[in-house]
């Protein structure tokens, strides 16, 4: 059965704090690891990874996948309380599935 | 402009109630779901349209029928709501191709706001 599994489940850090985020998949059919940020609404896109090895960034993020030890990791270096939300990974197996795992609840206190 | 809207954004209602929630995407996405969020933020996903065919079908309670008029447009209906089906719905639109051709930026799902339901 397909599998993602986030961690650590919540993280609580002060602001300036640098903090590393995990995602380990067991898919059928790998196309894509998806990282996403939810605050009060709907979850909003971060990053798409489908190569390993490649870093992707934006600003303060950044995220990396391998694909021979089935995980990925974001990073997000001096945090913000703007930084303060659930932290979403999706891994797309097939044509059209995504499953996402349980999420990375982070609080940064001022 | 909105580019995936559900309507209605709370819904609170009765146990037993037959309810419905719409959901329309205007980015020219072929693949339409609908995931539902529990208390602990575990999104799951429920279903899945490519042009308006049904392709992907988790094992939800057939209470719960999704319909699809057009690319457009999926909508969930769900009859005799119990208390289990309290959650956020979050609708969500994929650009994948009818043919099956997978480009970069075919992957990302964008997501509706979300239609929070509560069964009392």
């Amino acid at each position: 059965e397909d599998k993602v599994v986030q961690s650590p489940l919540s993280l609580v850090v002060h602001e300036g704090d640098t903090v590393t985020l995990n995602c380990s998949y067991e898919v059928t059919n790998f196309r894509s690891l998806l990282w996403y940020k939810q605050e009060k609404k709907a979850p909003t896109f971060l990053f798409m990874l489908t190569s390993s090895g490649i870093e992707k960034k934006s600003g303060r993020l950044s995220s990396i996948l391998d694909k021979k030890e089935l995980f990925s990791i974001l990073n997000i270096t001096a945090t913000q309380t703007g930084d303060s939300a659930i932290y979403l990974c999706a891994v797309g197996s097939g044509t059209y599935k995504y499953i996402f795992g349980t999420g990375t609840r982070l609080k940064v206190l001022a | 402009d909105t580019a995936v809207s559900q309507t209605p954004k709370y819904l609170v209602t009765q146990m037993g109630n037959d309810k419905s929630i719409k959901c329309e995407q205007n980015l020219g996405h072929d693949t339409m779901y609908w995931y539902k969020q529990d208390s602990k933020k575990f999104l799951k996903i429920m279903f899945s349209y490519n042009n308006k065919e049904l392709i992907i079908n988790e094992t939800v309670p057939n209470r719960f029928s999704p319909k699809s008029p057009d690319k457009a447009h999926l909508n969930l209906h769900i009859n005799s709501l119990e208390l289990g089906d309290s959650a956020v719905y979050f609708c969500a639109s994929s650009p994948y191709a009818s043919s099956g051709r997978v480009g970069a930026g075919a992957n990302v799902l964008t997501f509706g706001a979300g239609s929070r339901l509560t069964v009392l």
